[in-house]
């Protein structure tokens, strides 16, 4: 079955960077796009992030965009984000999510991981 | 960018009653590329709709999307203690953002 997990969460202090992983299973990794999406608590849902199938294709949130940084390594079925520069305003669940990245449907998300947390704060 | 915009934040309702949540976009979505997610607390969230209108795998037929160009409806046929829940609109297509709508709050009366 599909599987999606995330690790790599926890508290860190602003300005400090962190590594999130996103570990895939059960279906071809490299066929599909890969997000993160992120909640902060009590609010609602923010997409963050993609890495596209082709694995050069990235866009980023306005957010987030010169801060964090996706990458994917294929043999691992693993795709991560490195966040930089972290504020308390990233503080969040992240979820990872997947897309079926075909044509022009790009960006819905069929299976989810149970998300990460991260917290930023002084 | 396309802005979405759920009505009405809270909706209360008694098991067994239909449920009808509304999604405006601020532009009209090609091909009519909008989304609805379940999430439950402490839960990711979970794909219903896609398409508009077509139901995920597994997904209850008391479920059902409509609407296209800016006005989409979620409808649930019967509410059951398992729907209650935050349910979330989302846009997509060929370029970012890919954003959701703030949520509706389905909750028991």
């Amino acid at each position: 079955q599909v599987q999606l997990v995330e690790s790599g969460g926890g508290v860190v202090q602003p300005g400090r960077s962190l590594r999130l992983s996103c570990a895939a299973s059960g279906f071809g990794f490299p066929n599909f796009g890969i997000h993160w999406v992120r909640q902060a608590p009590g609010k609602g849902l923010e997409w963050v992030a993609v890495m596209g199938s082709d694995g050069s294709t990235k866009y980023y949130g306005d957010s987030v965009k010169g801060r964090f940084t996706v990458s994917r390594d294929n043999s691992k079925s693993t795709l991560y984000l490195q966040m930089n520069s972290l504020r308390v305003e990233d503080t969040a669940v992240y979820y990872c999510a997947r897309d079926i990245w075909v044509g022009d449907q790009k960006g819905f998300f069929d299976y989810w991981g149970q998300g990460t947390l991260v917290i930023v704060s002084p | 960018e396309i802005v979405l915009t759920q009505s009405p934040d809270t909706l209360s309702l008694s098991p067994g009653e239909r449920a009808t949540l509304s999604c405006r976009a601020s532009q009209s979505l090609n091909s009519n590329y909008l989304a609805w997610y379940q999430q439950k607390p402490g839960q990711a969230p979970r794909l219903l709709i896609s398409g508009a209108s077509t139901r995920a795998t597994g997904i209850p037929d008391r479920f059902s999307g409509s609407g296209s160009g800016t006005d989409f409806t979620l409808t649930i046929g019967r509410l059951e203690p398992e729907d209650f829940a935050v349910y979330y609109c989302q846009r997509y297509g060929p370029s970012p953002p890919w954003s959701f709508g703030q949520g509706t709050k389905v909750e028991i009366k």
